[in-house]
């Protein structure tokens, strides 16, 4: 089955930038999508399709896709940004929803 | 106001059987492929079964498959997952959620319910 690989943590300082990736074999050819989970809470959706922001999620956001490795950057982060972020794809090949183990983001 | 609540939750022995319903408002239920997500205490989200919008298809991940059935209720704007044969390791808290509607297999969930929190337990 489809595997996508986090790094468990990230920090990062209020204003600077962060980035989290997701790791698949020809990630490429999948779309990505990122959810963000602040503790007690469902998930929130930040990116979808690689890099469509949903409709109130801050320009700050954005996403990118390409060869074994897709990205969310968090442009000048704030407080509130810390949280859990995941990313998903759907494997065609099994037809399986795959989601990543999770980014925990720390704001320093 | 668009929202997803769900319901059904609660402590089951292991073997047990368990219903989880969501009820959906404010959007064309009809028109979004939905989704049941859940995650263990402590862990990540794991995919657990998706449902298109007129129901032809229905996917499930290994993990649960033969044991829990996807369904839904166009008319009752309803999302439901029945659960079998239920064991230890199925505990956490079950979301549903609303595929974004532009292409069922790829889409992103982009509303999600509050939570089910399922224990499975002697």
């Amino acid at each position: 089955s489809y595997v996508l690989t986090q790094p468990p943590s990230v920090s990062a300082a209020p204003g600077t930038t962060a980035t989290i990736t997701c790791g698949g074999h020809n990630i490429v050819t999948k779309t990505v999508n990122w959810y963000q989970q602040r503790p007690g809470q469902a998930p929130l959706m930040v990116i979808s399709y690689d890099t469509d922001r949903p409709s109130g999620i801050p320009e700050r956001f954005s996403g990118s896709n390409s060869g074994n490795t897709a990205t969310l950057t968090i442009s000048r982060v704030e407080a509130g940004d810390e949280a859990d972020y995941y990313c998903h794809v759907w494997d065609s090949s099994s037809d399986q929803r795959v989601f990543g183990g999770g980014t925990k983001l720390t704001v320093l | 106001e668009l929202q997803l609540v769900e319901s059904g939750g609660g402590l089951v022995k292991p073997g047990g059987s368990l219903r989880l319903s969501c009820a959906a408002s404010g959007f064309t239920f009809s028109s979004h492929g939905m989704h049941w997500i859940r995650q263990a205490p402590g862990k990540g989200l794991e995919w657990v079964s998706s449902i298109i919008g007129n129901s032809r298809y229905i996917y499930y991940a290994d993990s649960v498959k033969g044991r829990f059935t996807i369904s839904r209720d166009n008319a009752k704007n309803s999302l439901y997952l029945q659960m079998n044969s239920l064991r230890a390791e199925d505990t956490g808290v079950f979301y549903c959620a609303r595929g974004v509607g532009r292409h069922f297999d790829q889409d992103g969930f982009d509303l999600w319910g509050q939570g089910a929190l399922v224990t499975v337990s002697s």
